[in-house]
């Protein structure tokens, strides 16, 4: 099993779509989970972390769930500006570094 | 302002060369990492340090070396040994304790002429 795997897309969706990413990971003693963003040539950028009890951040809600070893991003009432590129990261064994997925595409179009 | 500088953005390398990325950062970060992403790929942990004048490998070093003489700076050199050099390379910094998120420099495009 690849240490964070995530399904490619692309996801195709309207403007006001509700659009939801998994992301599942194979370390089961990662503390710290990580949704970032990535725009076509640009840097990744932190779009939120991921807490145990969930958490939420405006249109934009992660979920955690350790038993079955996977993250999920909810993003609601999607924006042409959601389109990008969504990276699953989850801390290595040694929780020294990141390990990145390699990203759900999302195109929201009008 | 506070963050983490990456040069150049553009660089071309002819074969048999050795190139050296730079990467600055002022958020008095103990940890610093670089990565590389292939198109359509995810990133790939190349190097990282926790603590200067200490790094580790990480998935992909061979070809690459690296320093920490400072706190500051963490450049990248990729060697003629490194066959496939063309790719996105990112660098990035993060506060160490906790399991804190990374921040990233706006990345070197790497080419061979």
């Amino acid at each position: 099993r690849k240490e964070v795997e995530q399904d490619p897309g692309p996801f195709n969706v309207p403007e006001g779509a509700t659009v939801a990413f998994n992301c599942t990971y194979s370390n089961s003693a990662s503390q710290s989970f990580f949704w970032y963003r990535q725009d076509c040539r640009k840097e990744p950028k932190l779009l939120m972390s991921v807490y145990s009890s969930g958490n939420e951040d405006g249109r934009f809600t992660a979920q955690l769930n350790r038993a079955s070893q996977y993250i999920s991003l909810l993003i609601r009432d999607s924006k042409l500006s959601d389109s990008a590129t969504y990276l699953c990261v989850v801390y290595n064994q040694a929780g020294t570094a990141l390990i990145f997925g390699k990203g759900t595409t999302l195109s929201v179009s009008s | 302002d506070g963050g983490i500088t990456q040069s150049p953005k553009y660089l071309f390398r002819k074969e048999g060369q050795n190139v050296t990325l730079s990467c600055e950062q002022n958020l008095n970060h103990d940890a610093m990492y670089w990565y590389r992403q292939d198109p359509g790929q995810g990133l790939r942990l190349i190097y990282y340090s926790q603590i200067v004048n200490d790094f580790q490998k990480g998935d992909i070093a061979e070809g690459y070396s690296v320093s920490r003489e400072k706190k500051e700076s963490f450049p990248l050199t990729v060697t003629s040994a490194q066959k496939n050099p063309t790719a996105f390379y990112l660098c990035a910094s993060r506060v160490t304790g906790g399991n804190q998120p990374q921040h990233f420099g706006d990345g070197t495009r790497l080419s061979i002429l």
